[in-house]
């Protein structure tokens, strides 16, 4: 079962727009985690935010957490054609045992960055 | 290339044959975890492995999915008596031991069972 869900499913933006995905979640977390796919490919890791962390940047991209929401946000500004791809939040459910396991990913947002 | 490797990228096979994939981990990341995705949808959590012992397992995976990390090094996933449904992107992630660490994936292996 897939505990994150992205919204929207599918984004389209013109070059130089900001591009905001969203994801919400189910159970305690100790850390929420961004990825992307490249049609075809493996996943690439964007950006990690902790439990007890509100934000987070890294270069264009910016992640938000609101835990008594349990969503995130994730704003991709200046965007590039480059920058189209699949989007995915996955989340570290925070186990009584302290050791986090199963990554589980969410449904992910489809980004097309038209130039 | 020091990332994390899978063989092979593509797979063919005909229903009710079994088929093996591999995957290298980084070298000193001791979780692995084995993922498979369809097209449209998010990685579905199959298995994951801690040093050499599985750990977790997905009640989705049938008896007909077997999958081993001797000596907690590389990892295979088996697929015995193959269905059409098998058909998918079979993804291999590993990431360090603690709670907050990154995964890092493999390039997967397209299963297409025909």
């Amino acid at each position: 079962s897939q505990q994150g869900e992205e919204d929207p499913q599918a984004l389209s933006i013109q070059e130089g727009e900001n591009a905001t995905m969203n994801c919400s979640y189910k159970t305690s977390i100790n850390n929420l985690q961004w990825y992307r796919q490249n049609s075809g490919r493996g996943l690439v890791h964007l950006i990690l935010i902790r439990s007890n962390e509100r934000e987070k940047h890294s270069g264009r991209l910016r992640v938000t957490l609101d835990t008594s929401k349990k969503s995130s946000s994730l704003l991709i500004t200046a965007s590039r054609a480059a920058d189209t791809a699949s989007y995915f939040c996955a989340t570290d459910a925070a186990y009584l045992s302290g050791s986090a396991r199963q990554l589980t990913f969410g449904s992910g947002t489809q980004l097309t960055v038209l130039p | 290339d020091t990332g994390v490797s899978q063989d092979p990228r593509h797979k063919i096979t005909k229903r009710g044959q079994n088929v093996t994939f591999r995957c290298d981990p980084i070298s000193e990341h001791n979780r692995l975890y084995w993922y498979r995705q369809t097209l449209g949808q998010g990685p579905e959590f199959l298995t994951y492995f801690q040093n050499e012992a599985q750990l977790e397992k997905s009640r989705l995976l049938s008896d007909r999915f077997s999958a081993e990390r001797p000596k907690g090094s590389f990892s295979t996933l088996e697929i015995q008596r193959t269905e059409q449904g098998d058909s998918a992107m079979y993804l291999c992630a590993s990431r360090l031991r603690g709670p907050n660490t990154e995964a890092f994936f493999g390039q997967g292996t397209r299963l297409t069972v025909v």
